[in-house]
């Protein structure tokens, strides 16, 4: 069954270093996400990205974060300089083409983020 | 996309049917009311979605209340495995939709032998 890969599983890095989160959607899909989950709360949208641009971000989106599709089958999250506040789990997410597909997000494992 | 309204935790025998209540009052005509869940801290995982009609599929069923203020999941046999949170979701579909699931704290479920 085709899935959502995220790398790196875990990254600690120091605060103020940039940080890139990498994912590979599933390949015939064209709409994707980004979401973080603190530790013991919910999860909480970040950003949505279709046809090479962002359509939706939340507040938590700022000018520190930004997302890129490289190349035909990477998406990343890059986060400028991090804060402490940023330690999380990221999840990445892929979704098919409207109206056709049955609309649900496929996720990633997560990428845990450890800012010291 | 309306607002959902779930139990905070529930409990399961293995191998006994978990319902898993879930209200959305205010849920208009075009939105769908979506199942996941989360096993420990892994990505969230799609179950089951639904507009007006009951649903099943191999992992659960759908059910939704003729005015669609409130649905049902439905895990027949619960296992030790289905020990998760279980989250509820109403989205408006459509091209003006990005797509995006707005999570709230869902009801976590723990099966116990």
């Amino acid at each position: 069954e085709p899935e959502v890969t995220q790398t790196p599983s875990h990254q600690v890095t120091q605060m103020g270093q940039e940080v890139i989160l990498r994912c590979v959607p599933i390949s015939n899909h064209l709409y994707f996400y980004w979401y973080r989950q603190i530790l013991g709360q919910k999860v909480e949208f970040l950003v949505s990205f279709y046809n090479n641009e962002i359509s939706e971000k939340s507040e938590i989106f700022d000018d520190q974060f930004s997302v890129e599709r490289p190349d035909g089958s990477n998406f990343t999250l890059k986060i400028r300089s991090t804060k402490l506040e940023d330690s999380a789990m990221y999840f990445c997410a892929s979704s098919g083409d409207y109206p056709s597909n049955t609309g649900e997000l496929f996720f990633g494992e997560g990428s845990r983020l450890t800012v010291l | 996309d309306a607002k959902t309204t779930q139990p905070t935790s529930m409990d399961c025998a293995e191998g006994r049917a978990a319902n898993l209540p879930c209200n959305h009052s205010t849920i208009s005509g075009n939105e769908y009311v979506y199942w996941y869940r989360q096993i420990h801290s892994q990505g969230p995982q799609y179950i089951i979605h639904g507009l007006k009609n009951n649903e099943t599929n191999e992992m659960a069923s759908l059910i939704i209340t003729e005015d669609r203020k409130s649905s049902t999941l439905i895990l027949p046999h619960a296992t030790l495995r289905d020990t998760a949170v279980y989250y509820c979701i109403v989205r408006g579909r459509g091209s003006s939709n990005t797509g995006k699931l707005i999570f709230g704290q869902g009801t976590t479920l723990q099966v116990k032998p």
